[in-house]
Order: structure tokens, then C-alpha cells, then sequence
């Protein structure tokens, strides 16, 4: 069955460092993976999407890395801040049907 | 530029009661619209979508149904509500087959 594994339900980090998030799958073939920030009581936002044949991609202090043979994302905040607390969803295109797919998300907690 | 829009916000509903939750989209043409239930700390469970006028995809059998009568208008329903049904409803729209655009969400709860 297919699969979307967020590494931890929640995750606690200092401010200032590095926070790296996991996002694994199984039985998907995605043309690219996605990722989230949800704050409580509010929907996703969309932060930053990634193909099959990237690597990795950067936005300001978020870097995404994609990995289709280990079907693995990795989900980095540098220079972490307390706002970056949040809940950060990863998503996959679902290639057989007109969707995407959620993981259940994890809760990043950014102590100052 | 595109809103989605939601309501209401906050719905208290007696278990057997129906629902009707509203979802527009403003600023895009033929979109593709979701429903989606969030269980408290949990993630997101995808209900339905909509690829245009009149075409549902149901995800999971369930209590629920949607329509879609207008381009930009997305409708979630049920005619009687079960205690399971609690929980937070995202409609969210998209272009193409990739980044999607949540609305603010409603918060339903069944007692």
C-alpha cells in the first residue's frame, strides 16, 4: 500500500540551529514532492516543491533534497528562529489520480 | 490575484443534523478543488476533488458528499452527521497537478 512517513510527530530544536526534517514514501512514483507549513488553526502554505530530477532546492534559509532511489525528502530550516514554529506537511503528486497526498506532518518547535 | 474563501468559520452541529460548508474561489478559472479533514494532530485526509463542473472523486466512503455547481464553488454536505464527523475542513484549490491553495479552513464540531 502506499505510504507517506513523516520522521517524527515533533521536534525540538535551539534557535540558531539547523532543523532537518524527513519525509519518506513507499509505492509512490512522484513527478515531485512538495512541502508545507501549517500553523495551528490554519491551513497549509506552500513553501517549496521539488521534481524527480532535482536534487536539492533552496529558498532563502529552507533547503529541500530529493532522493527517488532511497524515496526520500529531507527538509532543512537553517539558522533556525522561534517563527519557524509550525507543522510541516510534505506532499507527493499522485500520478494516478488528480491529487496529492499528505503526510501526517511534524511539529517543529523552535526554542529561543 | 486568487482568495479562496470559506464558511463559516465555526460550526457546532447535534449529531443527525446535515451540513452544508461553502468553498469559492476568486481570481482563476477552471481550477482543480479539494476537500480535505484534518483530525485534531493529525494530517490531512483527502474527501473529495474536483477536476470540473459536475466531476467528484470520492476518496473515502464516508458519511459525506460534494458538488460543485459553479466553476469556483465547492460544496461539502451531509444529511446526517455522526460524531466522527468532527474535525477541521480545508477546501483548497489548484492549477495544475501540483501546489495547491488552502482556504482558512472550518472548524466542525459534533456533539
Amino acid at each position: 500500500s502506499q505510504k507517506i512517513e513523516q520522521n517524527s510527530e515533533a521536534l525540538n530544536i535551539q534557535e540558531g540551529k539547523t532543523a532537518t526534517l524527513t519525509c519518506n514514501y513507499t509505492n509512490y512514483s512522484p513527478a515531485y514532492l512538495q512541502w508545507y507549513r501549517q500553523d495551528p488553526g490554519r491551513g497549509p502554505v506552500f513553501l517549496l516543491l521539488i521534481r524527480e530530477n532535482e536534487k536539492e532546492k533552496r529558498k532563502e534559509r529552507l533547503k529541500v533534497t530529493f532522493d527517488t532511489t532511497l524515496k526520500q525528502s529531507l527538509f532543512h530550516i537553517t539558522a533556525s528562529q522561534p517563527a519557524d514554529s509550525a507543522t510541516y506537511l510534505c506532499a507527493l503528486d499522485n500520478a494516478n489520480n488528480n491529487d496529492m497526498r499528505f503526510g501526517a506532518g511534524t511539529r517543529l518547535t523552535v526554542k529561543p | 490575484s486568487q482568495t479562496i474563501h470559506q464558511w463559516p468559520a465555526t460550526l457546532v452541529q447535534p449529531v443527525g443534523s446535515p451540513l452544508s460548508l461553502e468553498c469559492t474561489v476568486e481570481g482563476t478559472s477552471n481550477p482543480n478543488l479539494y476537500w480535505y479533514r484534518q483530525a485534531a494532530g493529525r494530517g490531512l485526509q483527502l474527501l473529495f476533488y474536483s477536476v470540473g463542473i459536475g466531476q467528484i472523486s470520492s476518496e473515502v466512503p464516508q458519511n459525506l458528499s460534494a458538488s460543485r455547481p459553479q466553476d469556483r464553488q465547492f460544496i461539502l454536505s451531509s444529511k446526517k452527521l455522526l460524531l466522527s464527523d468532527s474535525g477541521f475542513y480545508l477546501c483548497a484549490w489548484s492549477v495544475q497537478r501540483d501546489r495547491q491553495y488552502f482556504g482558512p479552513g472550518t472548524r466542525l464540531l459534533v456533539l
